[in-house]
């Protein structure tokens, strides 16, 4: 199975702050990699997702990017955040060519001021 | 890619008690899965039932599968406090490499 690393656990930003927060993945190569965001006591909302390294897909238009410049790192950034960019951000792995068990991380909550 | 819509919203029930969830999806699917997430973490990854399954066990959850009404419920019996959660469906067809979740079903089992 895979393990999904996430760091920070929690962050307090300003509005208009930068933002980097960083996934990483063991026990597997090549994984497909997401973004989730989560607002509270709702679903996921996927933000983006990646089947490479370079290769990243945008399902919701906003002040958010992400990148992946090794196979098992993805990096969610913003240059400047916004009140409603605060949720509960959760990064997923699924074996390369499958779509059936995602592993997620513990999450990241993000607040911003 | 295609999202599954949980029902209900909430469910709370006394410890011991079984605890039913509905999900339901809208196009063909090759499998559905099961996710629970406790308060504050991330999901976990509980049970896959594939399309020509009818029915799944794994300890005490009971997954059942209907394609004919595109439908899937989890059973969760002999219910306890630590069962507390949110749990989600996700439907998975092939070709896709998205998993769309719906808003989950939040479950309290009081002690």
């Amino acid at each position: 199975s895979q393990t999904i690393h996430q760091w920070p656990a929690t962050l307090v930003q300003p509005v208009g702050s930068p933002l980097s927060l960083e996934c990483t993945v063991e026990g597997t190569s090549n994984p497909n990699l997401y973004w989730y965001r989560q607002a509270a006591g709702r679903g996921l909302q996927l933000l983006f997702y990646s089947v490479g390294i370079g290769q990243i897909s945008s399902e919701v238009p906003q002040n958010l990017s992400a990148s992946r410049p090794q196979d098992r790192q993805f990096i969610l950034s913003s240059k400047k955040l916004l009140l409603s960019d605060s949720g509960f951000y959760l990064c997923a792995s699924t074996p390369a060519g499958r779509t059936d068990t995602q592993y997620f991380g513990p999450g990241t909550r993000l607040t911003v001021l | 890619s295609q999202q599954g819509e949980e029902d209900p919203q909430a469910l709370s029930i006394q410890e011991g008690e079984n605890a039913t969830m509905n999900c339901s999806y809208k196009t063909s699917i090759n499998n559905l899965q099961w996710y629970r997430q406790n308060s504050g973490r991330g999901l976990v990854h509980l049970i896959l039932i594939r399309s020509n399954e009818r029915e799944k066990h794994s300890g005490r959850l009971r997954v059942t599968l209907d394609t004919s009404k595109k439908s899937s419920s989890l059973l969760i019996t002999a219910s306890r406090a630590a069962d507390t959660a949110s749990y989600f469906c996700a439907p998975s067809n092939t070709g896709g490499f998205k998993t769309i979740f719906g808003a989950g079903t939040r479950l309290f089992v009081k002690a």
